[in-house]
């Protein structure tokens, strides 16, 4: 089983839907949540983190953690065709080490 | 300000050559990584430096594979005896807190070929 499991897609979503991308872990112990982005032949790039369980909102984003089903969101609203891209989710797993998702292929059509 | 860069963008080579990639990371930053991305893989975690020393090494997946970083700053990723396998996308990441590994800045990776 992998420490971190996500559904890579492909998502296809109208402009300005609400989207959800989904992420679960296996071990209760982990604590920090990430979601980078990472646009075609580019490097990731961190949307946001999260400590233990609990929402965090950043303009158009929300992360939310439950760490009772050990599942990982992160919500999109009135999304445009700037945010296609493919979202990882992450987490730290042991000291330095983040363990990533496979990543969620998502466009949004105009 | 710069971001991290990473050199050459794209390196394709002959199967049993060896390969060096370069990190050049943001201006500061105590830590730096090294991942592979592969194709239905996701990032794979290869090794962790706090300035230069590496005390997490462990996702290196073969005694093929090395890395130094000097001076704080620099980092070069080796890779011995290349194979088939190794072909991927090697993303360099650094950070300006080594207690604050969720916080990481990647560069655009080197695209790697073997042949």
């Amino acid at each position: 089983q992998k420490e971190v499991e996500q559904d890579p897609g492909p998502l296809s979503v109208p402009e300005g839907a609400i989207v959800s991308l989904n992420c679960t872990y296996s071990n209760s112990a982990f604590q920090y949540f990430m979601w980078y982005r990472q646009y075609s032949r580019k490097g990731p790039e961190l949307l946001m983190y999260t400590y233990s369980s609990g929402n965090k909102e950043d303009g158009r984003f929300t992360a939310q953690v439950d760490k009772s089903s050990k599942y990982i969101s992160l919500f999109i609203r009135d999304s445009q065709p700037s945010d296609s891209a493919t979202y990882l989710c992450a987490t730290q797993t042991s000291g330095s080490r983040l363990t990533f998702g496979e990543g969620t292929q998502l466009t949004v059509n105009p | 300000g710069a971001g991290v860069s990473q050199s050459p963008s794209n390196k394709v080579t002959e199967k049993g050559k060896d390969v060096e990639l370069r990190c050049d990371p943001i201006s500061g930053h105590t830590a730096l990584y090294w991942y592979r991305q592969s194709l239905g893989q996701g990032l794979e975690f290869l090794i962790y430096f706090q300035g230069n020393s590496a005390p997490d090494k462990s996702g290196l997946p073969s005694d093929r594979f090395s890395a130094e970083r000097t001076g704080g700053s620099v980092s070069t990723l080796t890779i011995q005896r290349t194979q088939q396998e190794d072909s991927a996308v090697y993303l360099c990441a650094s950070s300006p807190y080594f207690s604050k590994h969720y916080e990481q800045y990647f560069g655009p990776g080197t695209r790697l070929t073997v042949t």
